[in-house]
């Protein structure tokens, strides 16, 4: 894939209820992130994923939020139990392991909770 | 987090060049500049980065004062579809490696 992958772009689901939202980095990146924004809001860091080092999860809002990245590769954002307040566009971004390289963004996953 | 200062919003009509100031006074002397911008519900999209000399792309000019101090994004003929909140990072890291966006400039571009 030429770019970052995210999915499902759009997911509805209702107040309570679990959701998974998937993030393909770009093949060989080791760094990946996961941003939140809320609407007309900026960028809300959540968690970085480097390598096989521990994960900085210092952004999650809550114990009902967790990310796992299997195998280096791709990642999976978990919320539990959602709530209205978390409705907002979930960003993943990638990049090498050069930190004098810029971060490239997928499309975004819009959750919205009812 | 972030360490660099950019005016809230910013004007521009269609065909003019766009001129975004940054001012990153803090910045140490190994630390590029990079700069994004996001299009309305849609994620970041890199545009051009730099440490010291000026840099030219497909998409815009970066000029970087000498003093490493501030620099201005330029994009030579504004169109429409260039409005957006447009970032600048610098550094785009921090120490642990997370990704750094401050408030950005929201550009408009109007006919």
């Amino acid at each position: 894939g030429a770019g970052v992958s995210q999915s499902p772009s759009n997911k509805v689901t209702e107040k309570g209820k679990d959701v998974e939202l998937r993030c393909d980095p770009i093949s060989g990146h080791t760094a990946l992130y996961w941003y939140r924004q809320s609407l007309g809001q900026g960028l809300e860091f959540l968690i970085y994923f480097q390598g096989n080092s521990a994960p900085d999860k210092s952004g999650l809002p809550s114990d009902r939020f967790s990310a796992e990245r299997t195998g280096g590769s791709v990642s999976t954002l978990t919320i539990q139990r959602t709530q209205q307040e978390d409705s907002a566009v979930y960003l993943c971004a990638s990049r090498s392991r050069n930190t004098n390289t810029e971060a490239f963004f997928g499309q975004g996953t819009r959750l919205t909770v009812v | 987090d972030a360490k660099t200062t950019q005016p809230p919003s910013m004007d521009c009509a269609e065909g003019r060049a766009a001129n975004l100031p940054c001012n990153h006074s803090t910045i140490s002397g190994n630390e590029y500049v990079y700069w994004y911008r996001q299009i309305h519900s849609q994620g970041p999209q890199y545009i051009i980065h730099g440490l010291k000399n000026n840099e030219t792309n497909e998409m815009a000019s970066l000029i970087i004062t000498e003093d490493r101090k501030s620099s201005t994004l330029i994009l030579p003929h504004a169109t429409l579809r260039d409005t957006a909140v447009y970032y600048c990072i610098a550094p785009i890291y921090n120490q642990g490696g997370k990704l750094i966006f401050g408030q950005g400039t929201e550009l408009s571009v109007k006919p």
